[in-house]
């Protein structure tokens, strides 16, 4: 079946500018997280959704990151006036349960943001 | 979050075995994956491991030992296709299952 896919795979934007960033996650998964991965680092988390809820925002760098998954599928990935510092790779996973469940999170390709 | 530590970089031959080791912090343990991501790609599951001992799954095994708070990925008859990095990560915080990932070992298979 259809894995995690993202999209854009690649987006340069310039200092200032606004970037939204989609993930589409596998069908039915009830957790969805984004990650930050720097080069040459692990990811980093940054934000968790259990269907349409986001229970945990704590790893978002700033108020410039948004994120959200209205309808419990689809999620975006916003960030308000770019800064060189956001310069990374940016990575969604699904999981199939939700809440106190540890479980396998399968990984979609990342979006390669580049701020210049 | 979790202080976890893994080797760099390890280079081997062909149709060699590397293991690559992982330490972690004990408290609040709850299972510890093993991911393998090429460049430019997305991380793909090799491994979870909850309880003590070695799992076989193929050419990659993967060990824990939850009281010394380590665990290795064993790599068997080396490809030049795993050449990637491998990722060890751990579940932290509060129940949601977000996982602290150490900062990964870079494979390297040479001919």
């Amino acid at each position: 079946g259809a894995g995690v896919s993202q999209s854009p795979r690649y987006k340069v934007a310039k200092r200032g500018q606004d970037v939204a960033l989609r993930c589409d996650p596998i069908s039915g998964h009830v957790s969805l997280f984004w990650y930050q991965q720097a080069l040459g680092q692990g990811p980093e988390f940054l934000t968790y959704f259990q269907n349409e809820a986001q229970l945990d925002k704590s790893g978002l760098p700033s108020d410039r990151f948004f994120a959200e998954r209205p309808e419990g599928s689809v999620s975006t990935l916003k960030i308000q006036r770019t800064q060189q510092e956001d310069s990374a790779v940016y990575l969604c996973a699904s999981s199939k349960r939700g809440q106190g469940k540890t479980d396998t999170q399968y990984f979609g390709p990342g979006t390669r943001l580049t701020v210049l | 979050g979790q202080n976890i530590d893994q080797p760099t970089e390890m280079t081997a031959t062909e149709g060699a075995i590397v293991q690559i080791n992982c330490t972690y912090q004990t408290s609040g343990f709850n299972g510890l994956f093993w991911y393998q991501q090429h460049a430019g790609e997305a991380p793909t599951f090799l491994s979870y491991n909850v309880l003590d001992g070695l799992e076989e799954k193929g050419r990659f095994s993967s060990f824990l030992s939850r009281s010394k708070g380590y665990s290795y990925l064993l790599l068997k008859e080396l490809q030049m296709k795993d050449s990637a990095s491998y990722l060890c990560a751990v579940p932290w915080g509060d129940s949601w299952g977000k996982l602290q990932f150490g900062a990964g070992t870079q494979v390297v298979v040479t001919p």
